[in-house]
């Protein structure tokens, strides 16, 4: 069975801290999918990122950032230097094969200015 | 718009009225999700459509839910004998292989059974 962990319900920092959001993933598969998405206030999600299972690089972009470990199962998502935009629920997911999708609970993250 | 249209936005409904619940997807996006997201809970997986077909339709809470696809387009959720339980915002997202699987989500329709 697939599933994902985001322990973290709320986290709120003060702008330009850095934040890390933790995400968990368990499966059996060799072969799979991670995702990051922002759900902001207005709602609509915003995809961040994908990641295979077989690309364990980390990715930068901006003042995000990602550190995959299969290792661990972890996939998390740091923002360097937060923004009060930033605030937003985010979500961490999990595919096999792209037929279903399997999310986390969600993290808000509030920033303050 | 170029992007995922649900409508309606909001629904007010009775217990035990039926709903239909609709989305759009971006022209071109073979596959179509939808999901559940009840107060401040994660996404709970209900269908996926490749094309008008549903090879997977295990997230369906009950035999109260069904969905269907037509034209590879347009696909409408129904919810028969609505329950209060039912309450939540219901999402719907398309994707496309040459986009690398990358879901474009809609606004969602919040469905509140009284």
């Amino acid at each position: 069975a697939q599933k994902v962990t985001q322990a973290q319900t709320e986290i709120s920092v003060v702008e330009k801290e850095d934040v890390t959001l933790d995400c968990v993933y368990e499966t059996r598969d060799t072969t799979y999918y991670l995702f990051w998405y922002k759900q902001p206030p207005s709602g609509e999600l915003v995809f961040l990122i994908r990641r295979n299972s077989f690309d364990e690089q980390n990715e930068i972009s901006g003042r995000y950032s990602w550190n995959f470990q299969k290792s661990t199962s972890s996939f998390n998502f740091t923002i360097t230097a937060s923004q009060v935009v930033d605030s937003a629920v985010y979500f961490c997911a999990l595919s096999i094969n792209f037929n279903k999708f399997y999310f986390g609970s969600g993290t808000k993250l509030n920033v303050k200015p | 718009g170029a992007g995922v249209s649900q409508s309606p936005s909001n629904k007010v409904t009775e217990k035990g009225k039926d709903v239909e619940l609709r989305c759009d997807p971006i022209s071109g996006h073979t596959a179509l999700y939808w999901y559940r997201q009840s107060l401040g809970q994660g996404l709970e997986f209900l269908i996926y459509f490749q094309g008008n077909s549903a090879p997977d339709k295990s997230g369906l809470p009950s035999d109260r839910f069904s969905a269907e696809r037509t034209g590879g387009s347009v696909s409408t959720l129904t919810i028969q004998r609505t329950q209060q339980e039912d309450s939540a915002v219901y999402l719907c997202a398309s994707s496309t292989r040459d986009r690398g699987h990358e879901q474009f989500f809609g606004p969602g329709t919040r469905l509140t059974v009284l």
